[in-house]
């Protein structure tokens, strides 16, 4: 089975803090994405990558950035942390053209 | 401005009644569109997909419609089981290098099976 791991199942940080997410995948997708789930909006994509040192601009982009050095990780980083920050942060993976993402667990981030 | 949509937040039905799931899309381009299903506290699960080739794909007790014309899809869970009670995403992807390999998902529907 697919397995995305994340770091941190919840996050309590304070405004202004510098945030990282994790993000590991143990199938060797190219792909990954990242995506947060807010009451009545559904999932937002972030940020995605196709192949390390690579990454795309998803809708909401702003505020955030992300690292991909190694195939296998894919880290979010928040670099100022906002309240509008607090949500469910999702990651997931998918083979090069497959539709089929698989998620992780989720991180629920409250910023204070 | 949400290209796609799921216009029912919530549905409540009673185990062994049908529970039907709509969504609507705005983007033409779509040609491949997925149900995820999504427990608290888990990451979403992949349910059922179909091709814009389609207009019926079938597993199970699950079975999902597609209307091109209509840009309309729709999820069939017959029957409904108490385990089926979850928050249910529509998703659509679009196959062109400017779109990449990204879904678009809509805003969710949480399903209530009323033992």
């Amino acid at each position: 089975d697919v397995k995305v791991t994340q770091s941190s199942r919840y996050l309590v940080k304070r405004t202004g803090e510098k945030v990282f997410l994790e993000c590991v995948q143990d199938m060797d997708h190219e792909n990954m994405f990242w995506y947060r789930q807010d009451p009545g909006l559904g999932l937002r994509l972030i940020y995605f990558s196709y192949d390390v040192k690579m990454k795309e601009k998803g809708d909401i982009p702003e505020g955030y950035s992300v690292s991909r050095e190694k195939k296998e990780r894919f880290s979010l980083i928040l670099e100022s942390a906002s309240t509008n920050q607090t949500s469910m942060y999702l990651c997931a993976s998918s083979f090069g053209g497959e539709e089929k993402l698989f998620f992780g667990s989720g991180t629920q981030l409250s910023v204070l | 401005d949400q290209q796609v949509k799921q216009n029912s937040p919530s549905l409540s039905v009673q185990e062994g009644r049908i529970s039907i799931l709509n969504c609507d899309y705005t983007n033409s381009m779509f040609d491949y569109f997925l149900w995820y299903k999504k427990y608290p506290a888990e990451g979403p699960t992949f349910l059922i997909s179909i091709s814009s080739i389609k207009d019926k794909n079938e597993d199970g007790r699950f079975t999902v419609f597609l209307n091109k014309s209509a840009k309309h899809l729709s999820l069939h869970i017959v029957p409904s089981q108490p385990g089926d009670s979850a928050v249910y995403f529509c998703a659509a992807r679009e196959t062109s290098k400017a779109a990449g390999n990204k879904l678009t998902f809509g805003g969710g529907t949480r399903v209530l099976v009323k033992p």
